[in-house]
C-alpha cells in the first residue's frame, strides 16, 4: 500500500459543485501540503500544514480550503469548482523537524472541472 | 523570494544519448536542492539531493553537483534509457524545511 493516499484518483464535475479530495499518510508526519500541478506551470503549493491545529496558506490559496482532521489526514475543498481549477492535485507530506528534509507525494488526483 | 528556473522541454534524445537539464536557484542562506521525477500516471518521487555546497547527489545514474559560485544543480546521466522516460523538477528547499519551491519540470522522451 502507498504510504500517501489520494482519493479519488479521477473525478469529473460540474461548475458550481463543491469537491473534496482526501489525503491519508502511514508515514507518521506531521506536515501536510496540498499542490497543484498545471502543464508549464509545474507545481504551486495551496495549503500547508504542520500539526493539526496549524494551517497556512500557499501561493495559490483562493477558491479553495482545507482541513486537517487527524494527524493522517488532509483534505482539499473546492467550495464551488470553476473550469480554471481543473488540474493534477497531489499531496504531499515531509518529516518535521529537519531541515534537509525531502517531500513525499500521493500519486496525484486529477480534476476536472467541466 | 526563493524560487527555481528549469530549463524549458520538450526533450527528446536518442537511447544512449547524454542528458544534461538546467536547473539554477535564487534562495537566501544555505537551501537544500532536489530533483524529482515523475513518470506517467504517477506522483513525483526523489531522485537525488544535495543539502549543501559541492555536494554531488547521485541514482540511478543520474547526478547533480551543488554549485553554489553559480547558484546551479545541473541533472546529467551519461546514457539516458527509454525508461527514463519522465518529468523531472528541480526543487529547493531553504535551511528552515518549511516551504519547498519547484521548477517549472522538464518532459524528457527517450526514443530506441
Amino acid at each position: 500500500d502507498a504510504d500517501v493516499t489520494q482519493t479519488p484518483r479521477n473525478r469529473i464535475t460540474k461548475t458550481g459543485k463543491r469537491i473534496m479530495l482526501e489525503c491519508s499518510q502511514t508515514k507518521g508526519h506531521d506536515r501536510m501540503y496540498w499542490y497543484r500541478q498545471d502543464p508549464g506551470l509545474g507545481l504551486r503549493l495551496i495549503y500547508y500544514s504542520f500539526d493539526v491545529k496549524d494551517i497556512n496558506k500557499g501561493e495559490i490559496s483562493d477558491g479553495y480550503s482545507v482541513s486537517r482532521q487527524a494527524q493522517a489526514k488532509f483534505s482539499l475543498s473546492l467550495e464551488s469548482a470553476i473550469p480554471n481549477q481543473t488540474a493534477l492535485y497531489f499531496c504531499a507530506t515531509s518529516h518535521p523537524g529537519l531541515a534537509h528534509t525531502e517531500l513525499f507525494f500521493g500519486e496525484g488526483s486529477r480534476l476536472t472541472v467541466l | 523570494g526563493d524560487s527555481v528556473t528549469q530549463m524549458e522541454g520538450p526533450v527528446t534524445l536518442s537511447e544512449e544519448a547524454f542528458l544534461t537539464i538546467n536547473c539554477t536557484y535564487t534562495a537566501t542562506g544555505y537551501p537544500s536542492l532536489f530533483w524529482y521525477v515523475q513518470y506517467p500516471g504517477e506522483g513525483l518521487q526523489l531522485l537525488l539531493k544535495a543539502t549543501k555546497a559541492d555536494d554531488k547527489g547521485s541514482n540511478k545514474g543520474f547526478e547533480a553537483t551543488y554549485r553554489k559560485e553559480t547558484t546551479s544543480f545541473h541533472l546529467e546521466k551519461g546514457s539516458v534509457q527509454v525508461s527514463d522516460s519522465a518529468v523531472y523538477f528541480c526543487a529547493l528547499t531553504a535551511n528552515t524545511g518549511n516551504q519547498f519551491y519547484f521548477g517549472t519540470g522538464t518532459s524528457l522522451t527517450v526514443i530506441p
